[in-house]
């Protein structure tokens, strides 16, 4: 079975501080993405890699960096942590980019910036 | 551009019972994805059956299938014998093979799915 795992399932932060969300996967997959998803608004995509060291920006980047040094590792960063960020965060894997290739996700992270 | 529509806001069904969960898709791509993932009020996305646009057969995966009819584009979830657990949102999504747009899934807005004992 797929297993992606996110660190902290809950967190609260303070207004101004940077905060790390993890995420790993064990499939060896090429492809890791993060999503955030607001009631409303539905899911929307932050950020994806394609492979280690390689990103796109999704649809909503303002506010978040990623890093992926390791293939199996993928971090959501948040420079400066603002109340409006405060969100449930997933993060997901998929082996390639074609239309066949499922996308699975974490547990998802629980952020709330006060 | 790609869409999916779930027009049903919230269902409800007799535990043990069969219901069905609809979702229709737009795309110009011949080549595309369907999937249906579950996410419970804890909050994970759990993948549930997948449907490629190329297959003959309607996908089965245990208590699910997937009732896909290219023609009048819709990829609906049917459940059977629903069970107490199968209480969460539902939701369709789409990965099309058109560079630049399979990296990301559309989802539709899901379907609040109640399982009454």
């Amino acid at each position: 079975d797929v297993k992606v795992t996110q660190s902290s399932r809950y967190l609260v932060k303070r207004t101004g501080e940077k905060v790390f969300l993890e995420c790993v996967q064990d499939m060896d997959h090429e492809n890791m993405f993060w999503y955030r998803q607001d009631p409303g608004l539905g899911l929307r995509l932050i950020y994806f890699s394609y492979d280690v060291k390689m990103k796109e920006k999704g649809d909503i980047p303002e506010g978040y960096s990623v890093s992926r040094e390791k293939k199996e590792r993928f971090s959501l960063i948040l420079e400066s942590a603002s109340t409006n960020q405060t969100s449930m965060y997933l993060c997901a894997s998929s082996l390639g980019e074609g239309p066949g290739n499922t996308i699975y996700f974490g547990e998802g992270s629980w952020l709330t910036v006060v | 551009a790609q869409k999916i529509t779930q027009t049903q806001p919230g269902m409800f069904v007799q535990e043990k019972e069969a219901v069905t969960l609809d979702c229709t898709y737009d795309t110009s791509d011949p080549s595309y994805g369907l999937f249906w993932y579950k996410q419970p009020s804890s909050g994970e996305m759990i993948f549930l059956i997948y449907q490629g646009s190329y297959d003959q057969q309607n996908a089965t995966e245990g208590r699910y299938s997937l009732n896909f009819q290219k023609a009048r584009k819709s990829a609906n979830l049917v459940i059977s014998a629903s069970q107490l657990g199968d209480s969460a949102m539902y939701f369709c999504a789409m990965r099309v093979a058109l560079s630049g747009s399979a990296r990301q899934l559309t989802f539709g807005s899901g379907t609040q799915l109640t399982v009454l004992p």
